[in-house]
């Protein structure tokens, strides 16, 4: 399996802007989690799915945040508008369900809004 | 809240040496406590996974114990080396859903 598949792997863009980040789970997981992590607050879980349904979105920041899972296979974390408090290194990971655990992360996507 | 505090964020040792980095959690026990490794510009690997009801594992050249009255896992590496060097997560669970990490204690092996 090519493991999580996240795109852009980097990403530069003004404030005010539109930012799309995308995830691919490894193919048979259930779970997929969304992190952001900063020098300041370290890894942070901003929302996870279970089965595509959202179970707990308390980690998103603000209503500028959104995320999707249309299907077992595709999520989305959108930021609008974007600022530059949200520059960050934002990660997507994925598990199975009934195993102890193991998160599986993919190689992050680095935002930097200016 | 839980809160997930790791001990340092920063340690160097010398080549050869172990290395024991701490992870404390408040209130209640987690049903397992994980460690994960994460090199600069990568996603976090796992590492190993101890059980409540585990006092200690060992993998190779690493070893987790867990505490549950002290409310502490340690984890050491024996016979460190400069490829050792990283930043280290733990990440307690506690309904095999919700996965939160501690800030992570950075490792440097000198040679």
């Amino acid at each position: 399996d090519a493991g999580v598949i996240q795109s852009p792997r980097h990403e530069v863009t003004e404030m005010g802007q539109e930012v799309t980040l995308r995830c691919k789970p490894i193919s048979g997981h259930d779970y997929l989690f969304w992190y952001r992590q900063t020098m300041m607050r370290g890894l942070e879980l901003l929302i996870y799915f279970n089965n595509n349904v959202p179970i707990d979105d308390s980690g998103m920041p603000e209503d500028r945040f959104s995320a999707k899972m249309p299907n077992a296979s595709f999520s989305t974390l959108k930021i609008q508008p974007s600022e530059p408090r949200d520059s960050a290194v934002y990660f997507c990971a994925s598990r199975r369900q009934g195993d102890t655990g193991e998160l599986f992360f993919g190689e992050g996507s680095r935002l930097t809004v200016l | 809240s839980q809160k997930i505090e790791q001990n340092s964020e920063a340690l160097n040792i010398q080549e050869g040496k172990t290395a024991t980095l701490t992870c404390n959690y408040t209130n209640y026990s987690p049903a397992y406590l994980q460690w994960y490794r994460q090199d600069p510009g990568r996603g976090p690997v796992f590492l190993l996974l101890i059980r409540e009801n585990e006092k200690e594992k060992r993998k190779e050249r690493l070893k987790v114990t867990f505490d549950t009255t002290l409310k502490q896992s340690l984890f050491h590496i024996t016979a460190s080396q400069p490829a050792d060097s990283a930043t280290y997560l733990c990440a307690p669970l506690y309904n095999n859903n919700d996965m939160r990490f501690g800030a992570g204690t950075r490792l440097t092996v000198k040679p």
